[in-house]
């Protein structure tokens, strides 16, 4: 089975812009979350979608915003970018609540 | 509220057993996990333990869990280069729900 993939792997992008990334579950999994990881705030959980329903939602502004397609593909979307928004973007899949599965992740940066 | 707290940083020699060290603030946590970073890579899940289980074994890897002391710990037996990495301790299904919460990660180094 093809693990969870993520595009673009790598964007930069200038503050105020918005920007759109993108996450392909492993095939069967219904469950998505998404997770930010920076050096100094380390791994935090943005929010998790399921069946096209966000299920759950961690302490992130509205600039953070995100949905899930029918077939289980998400996206998740930052507009307004500030410089601390630069940070490496993972996305998870599960079938099951227990098992999470990372995909590769994006790495943003905001200049 | 949920935090997970480990050691910054681990080195061993090729061959040694190394072990990393956990602790987790919530109680109401029905699983508990390791995952491993590699350089510019995303998350590999390496094992997990029900909460309440005292001990994982998979191949080289023991999980042992203290739920008293909310103590988890990561053996890895015959510790190989290919171990160096970043290995953070997560919990879930307590009050964050879905949500993994994660540890700093600790940096394990491998010296031949």
């Amino acid at each position: 089975k093809a693990g969870v993939t993520q595009t673009p792997r790598y964007l930069i992008k200038t503050r105020g812009q918005q920007v759109t990334l993108s996450c392909s579950p492993i095939s069967g999994h219904r469950s998505v979350s998404w997770y930010q990881q920076t050096p100094g705030q380390g791994l935090q959980f943005l929010f998790e979608y399921f069946s096209e329903t966000q299920r759950n939602k961690g302490n992130f502004p509205g600039r953070f915003s995100g949905r899930q397609f029918s077939n289980s593909r998400s996206e998740m979307n930052v507009s307004t970018l500030e410089l601390g928004d630069s940070a490496l973007y993972l996305c998870a899949s599960s079938l099951l609540a227990n098992e999470q599965f990372f995909g590769p992740g994006t790495r943003l940066t905001v200049l | 509220g949920e935090d997970v707290e480990q050691s910054l940083f681990l080195s061993v020699r090729e061959g040694d057993s190394s072990v990393i060290n956990c602790t987790y603030t919530d109680s109401s946590s029905t699983y508990l996990y390791w995952y491993k970073q590699e350089p510019g890579a995303g998350l590999q899940l390496l094992t997990y333990i029900f909460s309440n289980m005292d001990m994982k074994q998979d191949q080289r890897l023991t999980v042992l869990l203290n739920k008293k002391d909310k103590h988890l710990s990561l053996r890895i037996a015959d510790t190989q280069t290919g171990d160096s990495a970043i290995y953070f301790c997560a919990e879930i299904g307590g009050q964050a729900g879905t949500a993994l919460i994660f540890g700093k990660g600790t940096t394990l180094s491998v010296s031949s």
